[in-house]
């Protein structure tokens, strides 16, 4: 079954401080993978990719098929970094697609 | 933004009564995705469409029905809503894999409660 865990319910760090949000997959084939973000009351919109190897806004993300994991990376948390964050996975092939499976969610809060 | 809006952005209604919900959208995207966003579940999957008139369902579908008679507008309805749809919803459009945009844009959500 295709399936996007995010353990982590609750992050909270200080200012400064590094973070680090897991995401582990569950995925036959080989995925896209994308880290999306949701401050206060704001729409969701796309953080990173996992295809572009890029970093936005500081954070950084490496997709490791051993681990079948995608762990969204910052060395230095800032306060505005204090949203909603959540993985996603959509198959490469299949059915459905562009259809992106959801991780329930981890909410980051980055303390003064 | 992506050119989504969604209307009523915030709604309150009875239990029992029908709900409809509008998405629309200015970017001639062919996808087009409704979602719910709950807390300790995430983002789950309604409906979505693939093209005018044609839709399939998602993961939470039950008590949905949605149609797209134009590129620009998918509709979701609650035909009879009940306390347990109380939640946000978002829409969401793309373009198909493999067209080289692998972007879902979102809408801002409606804040639907059921009483």
């Amino acid at each position: 079954a295709q399936r996007v865990t995010q353990p982590e319910k609750l992050l909270s760090v200080f200012k400064g401080a590094p973070v680090e949000l897991k995401c582990n997959y569950s995925y036959s084939g080989s995925p896209e993978l994308f880290w999306y973000v949701q401050y206060s009351r704001q729409r969701l919109q796309l953080l990173l990719r996992h295809i572009s190897r890029e970093s936005i806004k500081g954070f950084t993300a490496d997709l490791n098929k051993g681990e079948t994991s995608f762990h969204l990376k910052k060395p230095f948390a800032q306060e505005e970094d204090s949203a909603m964050y959540y993985c996603a996975l959509r198959p490469r092939y299949g059915g459905s697609q562009g259809n992106l499976i959801f991780g329930k969610g981890t909410k980051l809060s980055v303390k003064p | 933004d992506a050119g989504i809006t969604q209307s009523p952005r915030h709604k309150v209604t009875e239990t029992g009564t029908p709900v409809t919900l509008r998405c629309h959208q200015t970017e001639n995207h062919r996808y087009m995705y409704w979602y719910r966003q709950d807390p300790g579940h995430g983002l789950r999957l309604i409906h979505y469409s693939y093209g005018v008139k044609d839709t399939d369902k998602g993961e939470v579908s039950d008590g949905y029905s949605v149609s797209r008679s134009k590129t620009e507008d998918f509709l979701l309805t609650l035909e009879s809503a009940t306390s347990s749809q109380t939640s946000v919803y978002f829409c969401a459009i793309s373009e198909p894999v493999g067209t080289g945009v692998n972007e879902q844009f979102f809408g801002p959500g409606t804040r639907l409660t059921v009483l």
